[in-house]
């Protein structure tokens, strides 16, 4: 079976720091992993990562996919109170590109 | 990426009944899919919409509760049917626009609440 594990469940920083959020896979015909905020119902696609080692930037978010330890990483820099959000990981599988989520990261930054 | 509504974007509903979700993408897309959220938990796959023909549905979900049509490249719609409690969750629907990525997009979402 297709598993995603996230990793921490929570976390709370304060305006400022700078968060690493950990992703890892077990699946079978993996395409790519792909991440998402989850603010409110929907969530908002922020990167796909399909080749190892090649970072993904946007603003103060990066992002890096290593097959070799099947894990991601995302980083947000310089938080801000309006990054709290739930944070989604998801690996893409199969000839559909279906897609296994992990449970999420819930970020909250305090002024 | 295409722009995907849903409707309702939310309804409480009585127990037995049934409650139909549309999904509507403002260009052709070639997948679509329907997911489940339940409360405090991550997304999970209830089907694969196919065009002109019958939805591909995950292990643990079933036509009869969860019918899913597709009359075309741009509409959906997902039957939650005899509804219990448990079904409250929030269901959304997403797209996949080219063979060449496997990014989706998602729609706003329907909360449902059954009482």
């Amino acid at each position: 079976e297709d598993k995603v594990v996230q990793s921490p469940l929570s976390l709370v920083v304060h305006e400022g720091d700078t968060v690493t959020l950990n992703c890892s896979y077990e699946v079978t015909n993996f395409r790519s992993l792909l991440w998402y905020k989850q603010e409110k119902k929907a969530p908002t696609f922020l990167f796909m990562l399909t080749s190892s080692g090649i970072e993904k930037k946007s603003g103060r978010l990066s992002s890096i996919l290593d097959k070799k330890e099947l894990s991601s990483i995302l980083n947000i820099t310089a938080t801000q109170t309006g990054d709290s959000a739930i944070y989604l990981c998801a690996a893409s599988t199969g000839a559909n590109s279906k897609l296994t989520f992990g449970k999420g990261i819930t970020l909250s930054v305090r002024p | 990426s295409a722009v995907i509504s849903q409707k309702p974007s939310r309804d409480i509903c009585q127990r037995g009944t049934s409650l139909t979700i549309q999904c509507q993408v403002d260009s052709q897309v070639t997948m679509m899919f329907w997911y489940r959220q339940q409360p405090g938990q991550s997304l999970t796959l209830i089907a694969t919409a196919n065009q002109g023909s019958e939805a591909t549905y995950e292990s643990g979900f079933v036509i009869d509760k969860f019918p899913i049509s597709r009359p075309n490249l741009t509409f959906s719609t997902l039957t939650v049917s005899n509804m219990s409690p448990e079904d409250s969750s929030i269901y959304l629907c997403s797209d996949r626009t080219s063979g060449t990525t496997d990014t989706q997009y998602f729609g706003p979402g329907t909360r449902l609440t059954v009482l």
